[in-house]
């Protein structure tokens, strides 16, 4: 079963800041949280990675809390093609699917 | 570096049939995914490799499914006396892990079967 809880969906108009929270209460203490978002039809696609620090790549921000029980995504300015399902995956060996968020961004 | 590749894009079948779906993962990555995905859901994991070892099975993958990657570099998805609940998407996806490396995987575009 996934580690982790999303909100089920989300909106967010263009140009904006899109935040994305994500709970993993249950993580243990070498367990990384990635994120992938999947576009309608397409295979996911990797977006960020982090274990205990922020991380920020050319994609978005991953803030972790300090406890590590949850974290945030951040697209820093949405656009419509960043309309997808974002899931929050804690990784072992394999990646472990929820549910994800669904984003709608909007003129 | 092309990506993962998947082959076909769409398979339609009969109830009873045998199908098989190839993935070509990125060259060199040395683990290799196997992930279904219906309709509304998450992918879920099937089965992965780490070069030609097959080293885990979900209990999702019946005894009509089989998995190879006999060469360590492209593997086979095989589903024997297909049923109308194998229809879904099929993703492959492949990663290299390196000692203290991260381990994103790369997924391809997934094969949809529809089985009639």
């Amino acid at each position: 079963d996934a580690k982790t809880t999303q909100p089920p969906s989300m909106d967010c108009a263009e140009g904006r800041a899109a935040n994305l929270p994500c709970n993993h209460s249950t993580i243990s203490g070498n367990e990384y949280v990635y994120w992938y978002r999947q576009i309608h039809s397409q295979g996911p696609q990797y977006i960020i990675h982090g274990l205990k620090n922020n991380e920020t790549n050319e994609m978005a921000s991953l803030i972790i809390t300090e406890d590590r029980k949850s974290s945030t995504l951040i697209l820093p300015h949405a656009t419509l093609r960043d309309t997808a399902v974002y899931y929050c995956i804690v990784y072992t060996d394999k990646l472990i699917f929820g549910t994800g968020t669904r984003l709608q961004v909007f003129p | 570096d092309t990506g993962v590749s998947q082959d076909p894009r769409h398979k339609i079948t009969k109830r009873g049939q045998n199908v098989t779906f190839r993935c070509d993962p990125i060259s060199e990555h040395n683990r290799l995914y196997w992930y279904r995905q219906t309709l509304g859901q998450g992918p879920e994991f099937l089965t992965y490799f780490q070069n030609e070892a097959q080293l885990e099975k979900s209990r999702l993958l019946s005894d009509r499914f089989s998995a190879e990657r006999p060469k360590g570099s492209f593997s086979t998805l095989e589903i024997q006396r297909t049923e109308q609940g194998d229809s879904a998407m099929y993703l492959c996806a492949s990663s290299q892990i390196v000692t203290g490396g991260s381990y994103e995987q790369y997924f391809g575009p997934g094969t949809r079967l529809t089985v009639t």
